[in-house]
């Protein structure tokens, strides 16, 4: 596609439940990372892919949050058991290698 | 592990003015150096992918240096406008990891 889509832009889920946030990056880029921005806080980085390499996972804050990406295209990312503080902007962005990201419009999670 | 500095954390300037701010990074192992503007309730802009130690990049009334072998970068924006009132964030990559460290970001705010 022309850009890198979220979805859904707003979830709101129960603590307790496990949530899947999906990314569709922009067409032949190569690299695609997770980030998120909690309340009042700066970008976290959560986990990186690269082409066909193991993913770097060293943002991700618990063993409760997972992520994949089937075919070197759409990525989802997982977090079980959701509980409050895992509420925040979920943001994707995609490159071609290590060039400029395109950032996708983000998923607004809010766990209650 | 990347320690990416900015500073100042917030900067407030009336129109007209001109202002900078500086991204510290690591030099050693130095392989790029990206700038973003992030404004309220949108995603992350790419501005800047520099690379060369001396670079100079200029977009309208934004540009920035790059000095690699002391690891800093400036963002400079000229003549202010309330529509470059944004967050400005600066990420590095090491020659040897492939991921994107951002920096905790710049607030601007332009009064008219």
């Amino acid at each position: 596609g022309a850009g890198v889509s979220q979805s859904p832009s707003n979830k709101v889920t129960e603590k307790g439940k496990d949530v899947e946030l999906r990314c569709d990056p922009i067409s032949g880029h190569t690299a695609l990372y997770w980030y998120r921005q909690s309340l009042g806080q700066g970008l976290e980085f959560l986990i990186y892919f690269q082409g066909n390499s193991a993913p770097d996972k060293s943002g991700l804050p618990s063993d409760r949050f997972s992520a994949e990406r089937t075919g070197g295209s759409v990525s989802t990312l997982t977090i079980q058991r959701t509980q409050q503080e895992d509420s925040a902007v979920y943001l994707c962005a995609s490159s071609l290698g290590e060039g400029a990201q395109t950032f996708g419009s983000g998923t607004r999670l809010t766990v209650v | 592990i990347l320690n990416v500095e900015q500073s100042p954390q917030s900067l407030h300037v009336q129109e007209g003015d001109s202002t900078n701010f500086t991204c510290s990074f690591p030099s050693s192992n130095f392989y790029a150096l990206h700038w973003y503007r992030w404004e309220t309730a949108k995603s992350p802009e790419a501005l800047f992918v520099m690379t060369l130690n001396g670079d100079e990049k200029k977009k309208g009334r934004i540009s920035a240096t790059l000095n690699t072998k002391e690891g800093y970068s400036y963002l400079y924006i000229k003549g202010s406008q309330p529509e470059d009132s944004a967050t400005y964030l600066c990420a590095s990559v090491g020659e040897y990891g492939n991921k994107l460290v951002f920096g905790a970001g710049t607030i601007l705010r332009v009064k008219s």
